[in-house]
Order: structure tokens, then sequence, then C-alpha cells
């Protein structure tokens, strides 16, 4: 069973520009979250997709930005970058949120 | 006050000692708990989860619940240098969280031959 597939795996971006990320979750989970991770601030949330609905957002601007298209596939995207976005992006997927996020490798952004 | 909070490190055991990991929340009405293990360059590993009180044994590894005390922690038997990573303790928050887990800072766990 493939697990979580994120691309790009690394990418470096100039302030000011924007970003798209994608997530094509486990086949069969429907619920995918992001989350960012810095070594200052750690893991924190971004949003949670479910059915191409977004169902919960974190405490972030409003720079960032998703969607969840109906294959469950989903895409985060950051515009106006600025330094403090460099990070690691994760993307996790769920059959049922009590059962646990299955993450996958995660895009390294740097903006410069 | 932290939602999540862990003890802090970097912890170092010997070979084939137990580590012990621990983890308070803050959000009384949390329901799900869980432990990730995330090696250095890699992305978080579920190892366990647990939402009832009491002991969940998997392996070498134990996880216990304590919601009146909100604690939970993480016990890892027969301790391995490949065990060395650092461990997250994640919260499910209670009401609509849909697909939020709060984590903690995690704490580095070393395991030394």
């Amino acid at each position: 069973k493939a697990g979580v597939t994120q691309t790009p795996r690394y990418l470096i971006k100039t302030r000011g520009q924007q970003v798209t990320l994608s997530c094509s979750p486990i086949s069969g989970h429907r619920s995918v979250s992001w989350y960012q991770q810095t070594p200052g601030q750690g893991l924190q949330f971004l949003f949670e997709y479910f059915s191409e609905t977004q169902r919960n957002k974190g405490n972030f601007p409003g720079r960032f930005s998703g969607r969840q298209f109906s294959n469950s596939r989903s895409e985060m995207n950051v515009s106006t970058l600025e330094l403090g976005d460099s990070a690691l992006y994760l993307c996790a997927s769920s059959f049922r949120t009590g059962n646990g996020y299955t993450f996958g490798s995660g895009t390294r952004l740097t903006v410069v | 006050q932290k939602e999540v909070e862990q003890n802090s490190g970097p912890l170092s055991v010997p070979e084939g000692a137990i580590a012990s990991l621990n983890c308070t929340y803050s959000d009384r009405g949390s329901q799900s708990f869980f432990w990730y293990r995330q090696y250095s360059g890699k992305s978080p590993e579920l190892i366990m989860f647990i939402y009832s009180n009491g002991d969940k044994e998997d392996g070498r590894f134990t996880a216990q619940l304590n919601k009146a005390s909100q604690y939970v922690s993480l016990l890892i038997r027969d301790s391995q240098p490949s065990d060395s990573a650092t461990y997250l303790c994640a919260v499910k928050p209670g009401g609509t969280s849909y697909g939020k887990l709060t984590f903690g800072q995690g704490t580095i766990l070393t395991v030394h031959p």
C-alpha cells in the first residue's frame, strides 16, 4: 500500500513569491491535514480537509491556504512568502481520526 | 502553560534499559493520545495511540494514560540504539477539532551501546 506522497521534496523560493505544495493521501483516506514544522515552534497544525471541505484551520495568516480535490489529493498554497515561512511542511492522512495520522515525507521549503 | 508538554531532554539510556518518556496536557476534554517517533531528517512515524485509562502494550512499547492526572507516558523496554530518535507526544483536543493534533516539543532519546 503506497504511503502519503508529497511533492516536491525540496523547494527554494524568494521572498514575495508564492508556492504550491502537493499531497496524495493513502488510498481510501479522505482526511488530509497539513502541518508546519520548525525548530523553534515544533509541529503546528495548519488545516484539515475532508471530502473537499476545510473542516478545521489552525492559527496561521490568510497567506496560507489549501484545497482538496475529489480524489482526496490536497494542495496547500503560501502566497507572499516570508523568510519565516522556511520550514518542513508535512501532510498527513487518516481513515479515521482516532486512529492517528500517517505523515508523508514532507516538503522542505527554504525562503531566501 | 503549553497545551502539551513533554519531559525535557535529551534523555540518554544504555542499551537494554527501559526508557521512560512523559507528557502532560492541559485540555481535560482530550480523548485520543498518540506517540510518534521522528528520526533526524525524516517525518514523524506513529508508534502507538491510546484512548482509555491504563496501559496499552505493543511489543517493546507500552503507553500509559491517566486522564485524571492529564498524563500520558511511553515506556520502551530493552532499548536499542535504533530507538534513538525524537519522540513526539500528540493529543487530539476535545470538541470539534477535525484533523488537529497538538504536539509537544518532543524528547530526544539517545540509546548508547
